[in-house]
């Protein structure tokens, strides 16, 4: 099974809710990332997950906040969005987070911030 | 630093042949290939590592020029399916051990019949 999950597929969210993407796998893998993709562009990563912590935090803005609960779910917590949000957040896997390891992605959330 | 992709786009016959490269200013540990189609996400092609050792489709054949901080992929006797975006990563080592993947811009590749 080299399937990872994502919920909701899509999210229309004001810019005063709290809100929350959530994505699981089940193929044991050790590291789990966060992306945000605009229309036309690559992939940026945003967060990396290895072994339940932290890892690598790009820069992101304080109102996106991570959390893996455990070592088969990894969720982004939403608050107090901007328009300039909205975009597709992928979610990835892969067995281990160096460099020799390739990622399984999700199908993504298609978020709107009105 | 993200990796530098050529050509933007290509349009091809079925059965035609095409060649996505990716270059770097930086020293390569990997190189990972993706496709994706509109609306989709993602999906795994390749991995090149370094030292020579490769894993992925068999119906895709890549290099790995660790000296010269390329990579090429190579799609032959192109199928409707090849249809999508080609990205090529690369990984940059950050603290703890982990590495910071980085996507080049894309290369769009359209298959007509």
């Amino acid at each position: 099974d080299t399937e990872v999950t994502q919920t909701p597929k899509h999210l229309v969210m004001g810019m005063t809710n709290k809100k929350s993407l959530k994505c699981e796998q089940h193929m044991g893998h050790r590291a789990m990332y966060w992306y945000k993709q605009k229309a036309k562009k690559p992939p940026e990563l945003m967060f990396v997950y290895s072994y339940e912590k932290l890892s690598i935090n790009e820069s992101v803005p304080s109102r996106f906040s991570p959390e893996c609960p455990n070592s088969s779910l990894l969720n982004l917590h939403l608050h107090a969005l901007q328009p300039e949000d909205s975009a597709l957040y992928l979610c990835a896997s892969s067995q281990d987070a160096g460099s020799s390891y390739e990622q399984y992605f999700g199908p993504g959330t298609r978020l709107t911030v009105t | 630093q993200q990796p530098v992709q050529s050509p933007q786009a290509v349009i091809l016959r079925e059965g035609e042949d095409a060649v996505i490269n990716c270059s770097s200013s930086k020293a390569l540990y990997s190189v990972h290939w993706y496709r994706q189609k509109h609306g989709e996400a993602p999906v795994f092609l390749m991995i090149l590592l370094k030292g020579g050792e490769q894993k992925g489709h068999d119906k895709i054949s890549a290099s790995f020029n660790e000296k010269k901080q390329q990579s090429s992929l190579y799609l032959t006797a192109s199928q409707l399916s090849y249809s999508g975006t080609y990205f090529c990563g690369t990984a940059a080592p950050a603290s703890g051990g982990s590495y910071i993947p980085t996507f080049g811009r894309g290369t769009s590749l359209i298959v007509h019949p």
